[in-house]
């Protein structure tokens, strides 16, 4: 399977703030997704990050709220903007890759506290 | 729309005894099933996954699961538990129909005792 990171692993934000993650696979994937998990919660999709095209969000998730980039097969990245404690979750990349079929491989995960 | 949904949000069970965490699941077709472990401060790991074929699927660390259509479950068995099970178990579904996006459980903690 894929060998994933994120960066940064974790990070203690102040409200109003915005924070960048970044996740890096070290092989072309053709899929990526974002996930989110909420304090004691499950996995939430945020969208699938599109390689050269405009992410798809979920229902109750927007573009200007998680702004995603994917200019490559290799790599995405999340911005959480204009930050508030209710952002306070780890947020998780997720790679597909056309020899793995359908299966989703996770990265380890970005730790976000928001003050 | 797919849904999933783990019963037990804790299992407490004694090491080296039996251990079983249920995953019920709605989608209209076959969906393809998951399981995932994720131990504190972790990422998720894959244990196994069903997607045709032979209904008992074999994992890594010695975990199983049975794809029971009939039921609409999908629940994770492993006959002797160690104490490095201790961790967050997520049952998940996805569909190529749904492009690929996967729907987690709520999950099912698993502590084990001495």
């Amino acid at each position: 399977s894929a060998v994933i990171s994120q960066k940064p692993s974790r990070d203690i934000c102040q409200r109003g703030t915005s924070l960048t993650i970044q996740c890096q696979v070290d092989s072309q994937v053709t899929m990526m997704f974002w996930y989110r998990q909420q304090p004691g919660q499950s996995l939430t999709l945020i969208a699938t990050a599109n390689q050269g095209s405009e992410a798809t969000y979920e229902s109750g998730f927007v573009i200007d709220k998680f702004p995603i980039s994917r200019p490559n097969l290799t790599f995405s990245t999340l911005t959480v903007s204009n930050m508030s404690p209710e952002d306070s979750s780890i947020y998780l990349c997720s790679v597909g890759t056309s020899g793995s079929g359908e299966t989703q491989y996770f990265g380890p995960g970005t730790r976000l506290l928001v003050l | 729309a797919q849904s999933v949904t783990q019963p037990d949000i804790h299992i407490t069970v004694s090491e080296g005894a039996s251990l079983e965490l249920r995953c019920n699941y709605s989608y209209g077709a076959t969906p393809y099933l998951f399981w995932y472990v994720q131990s504190p401060g972790q990422g998720l790991q894959l244990l196994l996954k069903y997607f045709s074929g032979d209904t008992l699927v074999q994992g890594i660390k010695g975990f199983e699961a049975e794809f029971k259509r009939s039921q609409s479950s999908f629940n994770l068995r492993k006959p002797s538990v160690h104490w490095s099970d201790a961790a967050e178990y997520f049952c998940a579904v996805g569909a190529k129909a749904a492009g690929n996006k996967l729907t987690f459980g709520g999950g099912t903690r698993v502590l084990v005792k001495p």
